[in-house]
C-alpha cells in the first residue's frame, strides 16, 4: 500500500459528461501529480500541485482542470468528456517539489462510452 | 522534455531466469525511479536510484547518472513478476515535464 488514495477506483460515464477525480496523498507530502495511462499514449504528466498551488503543468487538455485544497487533497475535473478520454488516470505524492520519489496511488478507470 | 528509451519492449522468460531491463535517458536526470505495473494496472514503486546501485530481494538496480542509463536486473524470476516495467526520470534542468515514463518493458514469465 503506497498510501496515496484514489476513488473511485471505476467510473463509467456518457460522452459530454463530466467527472470528478479525488486523490489524498501519503501523510507528509506536499506534492501532488496527476498522470493519464492510455493504451497509445502511455503514461502521460498532466500536472503538479505542490502545497496548494499549480507548479508543472505536462500535457492536460483545456476540458481537463485540477486543484489542491487546504488539507492537500487533490481533485482533476474532467469535463466534454470524450471517448477518447477513456484511460487510467493516477495520482502520485511526494514530499518535496522536486528531487524526492513519486508515490503512485491504485488509479481511477475511466471509460467513456 | 527529456527522451526515455527502454530495451527490450517484450521479454518471455521462464521460471527460474535471470533478466536485465536497461533505461536510456536522453539528457541528465535528478529523480530516476523503477516501477512495476502489475496485472491489474498498480504501479508498485521499485527503486528511487538517480544514482549507484541499490538491492531489495531478487531485485536489484543501477543508475550510471554520468553516462545517462539505469539497469533492472531480476534473478531467480517468479510467475509473480510478470507485468510491465517503467522507468522514469525527471529533468535536472527543471522544466515542466514532471516524471517522464519510457514505454516500458513487458515482462512474461512461464511456469
Amino acid at each position: 500500500d503506497s498510501g496515496v488514495t484514489q476513488t473511485p477506483k471505476h467510473l463509467i460515464t456518457a460522452t459530454g459528461q463530466r467527472v470528478t477525480l479525488r486523490c489524498s496523498p501519503r501523510s507528509g507530502d506536499l506534492s501532488v501529480y496527476w498522470y493519464q495511462q492510455s493504451l497509445d499514449q502511455g503514461l502521460q504528466f498532466l500536472i503538479q500541485y505542490y502545497n496548494g498551488e499549480e507548479r508543472a503543468k505536462g500535457n492536460i487538455l483545456e476540458r481537463f482542470s485540477a486543484q489542491q485544497f487546504p488539507d492537500l487533497h487533490s481533485e482533476l475535473n474532467l469535463s466534454s468528456l470524450e471517448l477518447g478520454d477513456s484511460a487510467l488516470y493516477f495520482c502520485a505524492s511526494s514530499v518535496r517539489r522536486t528531487g524526492s520519489p513519486l508515490h503512485f496511488g491504485n488509479g481511477t478507470r475511466l471509460t467513456v462510452t | 522534455g527529456i527522451q526515455v528509451e527502454q530495451s527490450p519492449p517484450d521479454l518471455i522468460l521462464q521460471e527460474g531466469a535471470n533478466s536485465t531491463l536497461r533505461c536510456n535517458f536522453s539528457d541528465s536526470v535528478n529523480n530516476l525511479q523503477w516501477f512495476h505495473q502489475n496485472p491489474w494496472g498498480q504501479l508498485i514503486n521499485l527503486f528511487y536510484i538517480p544514482s549507484g546501485t541499490k538491492q531489495n530481494g531478487r531485485l536489484s538496480a543501477t543508475t550510471v547518472a554520468t553516462e545517462r542509463y539505469s539497469l533492472l536486473y531480476i534473478s531467480s524470476s517468479q510467475t509473480t513478476d510478470s507485468g510491465v516495467y517503467f522507468c522514469a526520470g525527471w529533468y535536472s534542468g527543471g522544466g515542466a515535464d514532471g516524471l517522464t515514463f519510457g514505454k516500458g518493458t513487458h515482462l512474461i514469465i512461464q511456469p
